[in-house]
């Protein structure tokens, strides 16, 4: 079956500290996979997303290569900031265009 | 261009009534797909909509149900609504049926049944 394992948190981190969220999933196929982030009192934002094997999704300074050997999407930022608090998913789509998810990581940076 | 929209953002229920949600996707998405967050359970997919046609359902009971209308807006109903129930109901559009098109996301329904 398809499913996503993600880094349980919450995370804290300082300011300018180095972030690794780590995500590995298990699926049939080619599936596509993203990072999803949720600011409280919102809903869902696509972060980033990477559609085949070896490919680099980046946005807002965030990054995380499609490693199909290790069936990793890492999600990581060299220097984070006090906005990057919220709660990141990871997930992939297979087959039929449905989404399974991770159960989220909580990050908080302070400053 | 306007994002996914959804109503009514907030809606307490007692156990046993009804409810409906909305949601009206981006303009030119034919897709719609339903899921549910809970703290407990995370996000957990209800089922999707494509051009009017039912394409997944996920493992929910059969009080839950939905439908999608020729515009591509679309509604979930749950029935005798239980304790359990309570969660944020999060809707989201995109282009096709690809796997990999985007999904976009709307603010979701926080429902609270009593």
């Amino acid at each position: 079956g398809n499913s996503v394992t993600q880094m349980e948190g919450p995370v804290t981190l300082s300011e300018e500290a180095f972030l690794t969220i780590n995500c590995t999933y298990t699926a049939t196929g080619y599936p596509s996979l993203f990072w999803y982030v949720q600011y409280p009192g919102e809903g869902l934002q696509l972060l980033l997303k990477a559609t085949k094997a070896d490919d680099k999704g980046s946005n807002k300074g965030f990054e995380a290569t499609y490693r199909k050997e290790t069936t990793s999407f890492h999600l990581e930022k060299g220097s984070v900031q006090v906005s990057d608090s919220a709660v990141y998913f990871c997930a992939l789509v297979n087959t039929g265009n449905q989404f399974y998810f991770g159960t989220g990581t909580s990050l908080t940076v302070i400053p | 261009k306007a994002g996914v929209t959804q109503t009514p953002r907030y809606l307490i229920k007692t156990r046993g009534q009804q409810v409906t949600l909305s949601c009206s996707p981006i303009s030119g998405h034919r897709s719609v797909s339903w899921y549910q967050q809970t703290p407990g359970q995370g996000l957990q997919f209800l089922f999707e909509y494509f051009s009017e046609t039912q394409r997944n359902k996920g493992n929910f009971p059969g009080r839950f149900s939905g439908r999608q209308f020729s515009n591509s807006r679309s509604e979930m109903n749950v029935s005798t609504l239980e304790l359990g129930d309570s969660a944020l109901y999060l809707c989201a559009s995109s282009l096709g049926a690809e796997r990999t098109d985007t999904q976009y996301f709307g603010p979701g329904t926080r429902l609270t049944v009593l």
